[in-house]
């Protein structure tokens, strides 16, 4: 079975300041895919970003990309220029490549954008 | 551009009732996954059907709840004789799986609190 941890349950960083958020996963798979959730206030869950287990290359768009270490299991998203609209839960998640690709999720990091 | 449309939004009703909720996909998407979300975790995988066909159930899924997608459009999820535990966000998501890297799309969820 597969697991996700994010061991940061709040965070909170100046506007226009960077942030970086923490994930790391288990799993005895080699091919998977990882993402990041994001989700506002009262809002509907949106991706924000995601990695395919096999590219080296981390994922970017725009303001957000990652690092992943896929030896050490680790998948961290960092967000560049932050904007009082990034103010959200962010939720770290894995699926496997084939089949089902149900999502596994983390507990989620509170993000607070301070004016 | 219509998205994942969830109803109702919210529900709240006495332990041993019985509740369903109805979930919309995007048009054309053949996936589609139920989870849980309760306060201060990330959602949890309950269950999903490709097209019509119910494909994997979550042990978390008992007896008492059933899910449906007549025809591989909406989905119902029924949950009979209700408990407090049962007290939750309701999320669906859909997507369309082409074989390669699906995406899922989530709704705003159903938030069900049993007195």
């Amino acid at each position: 079975a597969q697991t996700v941890t994010q061991s940061q349950p709040e965070m909170s960083v100046q506007e226009a300041e960077t942030v970086t958020l923490s994930c790391t996963y288990d799993t005895s798979e080699n091919n998977y895919y990882l993402f990041w959730y994001k989700q506002p206030p009262s809002r509907q869950m949106i991706l924000v970003i995601r990695q395919e287990a096999y590219k080296q290359q981390n994922a970017t768009e725009n303001r957000f990309s990652v690092n992943f270490q896929k030896a050490a299991k680790s998948f961290s998203l960092k967000i560049s220029d932050s904007q009082l609209g990034d103010t959200a839960m962010y939720f770290c998640a894995f699926s496997l490549y084939f089949g089902n690709e149900k999502l596994t999720f983390g507990t989620g990091t509170r993000l607070t954008i301070i004016p | 551009d219509t998205g994942v449309s969830q109803d109702p939004r919210h529900k709240i009703t006495k332990r041993g009732q019985n509740v369903t909720f109805r979930c919309d996909p995007i048009s054309e998407h053949n996936r589609l996954y139920w989870y849980r979300q309760t306060l201060g975790q990330g959602p949890e995988f309950l269950t999903y059907f490709q097209n019509e066909a119910q494909l994997e159930k979550s042990r978390l899924l008992s007896d008492r709840f059933s899910a449906e997608r007549p025809k591989g459009s909406f989905s119902t999820l029924e949950i009979q004789r209700t408990e407090q535990g049962d007290s939750a966000m309701y999320l669906c998501a859909s997507s369309l799986e082409k074989g390669g890297l699906e995406t899922q799309y989530f709704g705003p969820g159903t938030r069900l609190l049993v007195l």
